[in-house]
């Protein structure tokens, strides 16, 4: 079975720009959860979408913000980059309604410079 | 107080020691309990899960879970270099998982 993808593997944006990270979940897997982590702050939950709706959202900003499709697959746009928000996004997929059991893909590493 | 405390290492060990690796929490609604293993540059690669009190091995881990005294920790027996990696446990509950900023371990040959 093929893991969890994520495209890009890596991105370089300018402070103001606004980008869009894509990921594909294991098959049959419903739920997707985004995190942020950088090295001062470790793994930050950011959202977690289950069938296409938002069941859970971390403590982050407006700018970032997500969505699933039908297919399972989902989508992390954050908007008016800042610097701060270099980092690298992963997102986990799960399969069950209760999505302690998380499998990550590779992640995004997000530079903005 | 954080939620989740992880001691962040390095831990640096001789190759075939027994490696312990530690966390507390304060959460008593967290119900399951996880560790992740992430190489350098790769996304965290899930070890192992349990739900209880007490222990579960999978070959040379062990996981430990006192749900008493909030506190976990993870075993590895005859530790290799290939075991070289940041270590964090991640505590679910209210439908979100929660790390700890994870422990950096280094197997020396």
């Amino acid at each position: 079975k093929a893991g969890v993808t994520q495209t890009p593997r890596y991105l370089i944006k300018t402070r103001g720009q606004q980008v869009t990270l894509s990921c594909s979940p294991i098959s049959g897997h419903r739920s997707v959860s985004w995190y942020q982590q950088t090295p001062g702050q470790g793994l930050q939950f950011l959202f977690e979408y289950f069938s296409e709706t938002q069941r859970n959202k971390g403590n982050f900003p407006g700018r970032f913000s997500g969505r699933q499709f039908s297919n399972s697959r989902s989508e992390m746009n954050v908007s008016t980059l800042e610097l701060g928000d270099s980092a690298l996004y992963l997102c986990a997929s799960a399969a069950g309604t209760d999505s302690y059991e998380q499998y990550f893909g590779p992640g995004t590493r997000l530079t903005v410079t | 107080q954080k939620e989740v405390e992880q001691d962040p290492g390095p831990l640096s060990v001789p190759e075939g020691a027994i490696v312990s690796l530690n966390c507390t929490y304060s959460n008593s609604a967290f119900q399951y309990f996880m560790w992740y293993r992430q190489y350098s540059r790769k996304g965290p690669e899930l070890l192992m899960y349990t739900y209880s009190s007490g222990n579960k091995e999978d070959g040379r881990f062990t996981a430990q879970v006192d749900k008493s005294s909030k506190y976990i920790s993870l075993f590895i027996r005859d530790s290799q270099p290939s075991d070289s990696a940041t270590y964090l446990c991640a505590l679910w509950g209210y439908q979100k998982v929660t790390f700890g900023t994870g422990t950096k371990l280094q197997v020396i040959p």
